[in-house]
């Protein structure tokens, strides 16, 4: 399996709260993808990452940042956790550009915000 | 298509049964086409990266084609197990960019 974590595992907040997840992986890839799941929707793209402080916003950007300091670890921020940002986050990690690589994810976040 | 599409949305199976799945995509600007094993309580797990039209790929009983032209891939699942069990997911890259896009998946029950 590809070393990647995500922590916390399980997360209850309330609204207007601030909240940072956390991926860390020891296979030293280049890409990291940080995704939410939902009933009807499927995975879709919320930031990904390209390199140490390179970073790109996916389809569903608005109301989360995130950086990457390093390597190994890709955090994703929501500034201030709304209702509608209760999910399940995957955090994703590929050896090189998403065409040609798999993506190898992590274990999930489920997120509950009341 | 503009968004990606996979059909049926769930399938029951018997055990021994072959089976398939439809993922249509955006033709315009293709440029690879991936698709992922999700089982209960795990994590999606890759099993192939597609990118030439008229690909077959193949992995044990499952194998997949690609047509880039019409917008579609087919997954075949020989002589289902009760262990195929899972959802299987495509995702489409257009225009060379890194950004996978997901379809909803095919929800896979395979019983003896």
């Amino acid at each position: 399996d590809a070393g990647i974590t995500q922590s916390p595992r399980h997360k209850v907040t309330e609204t207007g709260t601030p909240v940072t997840l956390r991926c860390h992986q020891t296979e030293n890839h280049r890409y990291m993808y940080w995704y939410r799941q939902d009933p009807g929707h499927g995975l879709r793209l919320i930031h990904y990452s390209y390199g140490v402080k390179d970073t790109d916003k996916g389809e569903v950007s608005d109301g989360y940042s995130v950086s990457r300091s390093k390597t190994e670890d890709f955090l994703l921020t929501l500034e201030s956790a709304t209702s509608s940002q209760t999910s399940v986050y995957f955090c994703a990690i590929s050896a090189g550009l998403a065409g040609l690589n798999e993506q190898f994810f992590g274990p999930g976040t489920r997120l509950t915000v009341l | 298509i503009l968004n990606v599409e996979q059909s049926p949305q769930s399938l029951h199976v018997q055990e021994g049964d072959s089976t398939n799945f439809t993922c249509s995509f955006p033709s315009s600007n293709f440029y690879a086409l991936h698709w992922y094993r999700w089982e209960t309580a795990k994590s999606p797990e890759a099993l192939f990266v597609m990118t030439l039209n008229g690909d077959e790929k193949k992995k044990g009983r499952i194998s997949a084609t690609l047509n880039t032209k019409e917008g579609y891939s087919y997954l075949y699942i020989k002589g289902s197990q009760p262990e195929d069990s899972a959802t299987y997911l495509c995702a489409s890259i257009t225009g060379g960019g890194n950004k996978l896009t997901f379809g909803t998946g095919t929800q896979l029950k395979v019983e003896l």
